[in-house]
């Protein structure tokens, strides 16, 4: 069962441009909600994270909003730059719980042109 | 300070071989989780080890077991390989609730 949904599954932007990567869960239980960086040959690397108290979060040129109503949240990738090029994942977890595993998204694989 | 370490980088076993990984926990961190990624895909959740202890396990096969040692690093083992299994493994280290670290992962190719 896949309870994180994630789209699009790629995307092609302009230096500067914004590419948006959206996420849907179903599970409600779900209380932490982290977004991934991965390159070609690495392990995914944390980017940024959200708590569903708050419906937006900012650090540098990331930002995450969160619709906790609609169980959705996206990120937004501001003046993206060519090394911006990689593969993004959502994630989801339930972080009070003990064994908290991560569920994550199918990625978004993410081009910025020069 | 040295994050996840993982080893070997890469590895090609045949059919019906067993193979065992290894992961060496951030400092500081007592929790390894094991995930699979193919090739495409999110990683998938296999197992999470905690004072020594499998603490829950993903839909995965019997053929996929685990070890937690007293200094934390960890061992996947997969018995009985199937072409299936051939994915990027990613162990991941933790503290408590937060602040996941992925090694680089070992690429397992079954022929």
């Amino acid at each position: 069962q896949q309870q994180v949904k994630q789209s699009p599954q790629s995307l092609i932007v302009q230096k500067g441009g914004i590419p948006i990567i959206n996420c849907a869960y179903e599970n409600t239980a779900f209380d932490y909600f982290p977004w991934y960086q991965q390159f070609p040959g690495k392990g995914p690397a944390l980017l940024i994270a959200i708590r569903p108290d708050v419906s937006e979060k900012k650090e540098g040129r990331f930002t995450i909003s969160f619709n906790k109503s609609a169980k959705q949240f996206s990120l937004h990738i501001m003046d993206s730059q060519p090394g911006d090029s990689a593969t993004y994942f959502c994630a989801a977890s339930r972080a009070q719980a003990a064994g908290n595993k991560l569920t994550f998204g199918g990625g978004t694989r993410v081009l910025v042109k020069p | 300070d040295a994050g996840v370490t993982q080893s070997p980088t890469h590895l090609i076993k045949t059919r019906g071989q067993q193979v065992t990984l290894r992961c060496s926990p951030k400092s500081g961190h007592d929790t390894v989780s094991w995930y699979q990624q193919a090739l495409g895909q999110g990683p998938q959740f296999i197992f999470q080890y905690y004072e020594e202890e499998e603490r829950q396990r993903g839909n995965f096969p019997d053929r996929f077991s685990g070890h937690q040692f007293p200094n934390y690093s960890s061992e996947l083992n997969v018995n009985a390989l199937l072409l299936g299994d051939s994915a990027l493994y990613l162990c991941a280290s933790h503290r408590e609730s937060y602040g996941y670290t992925f090694g680089s992962g070992t690429r397992l190719t079954v022929v």
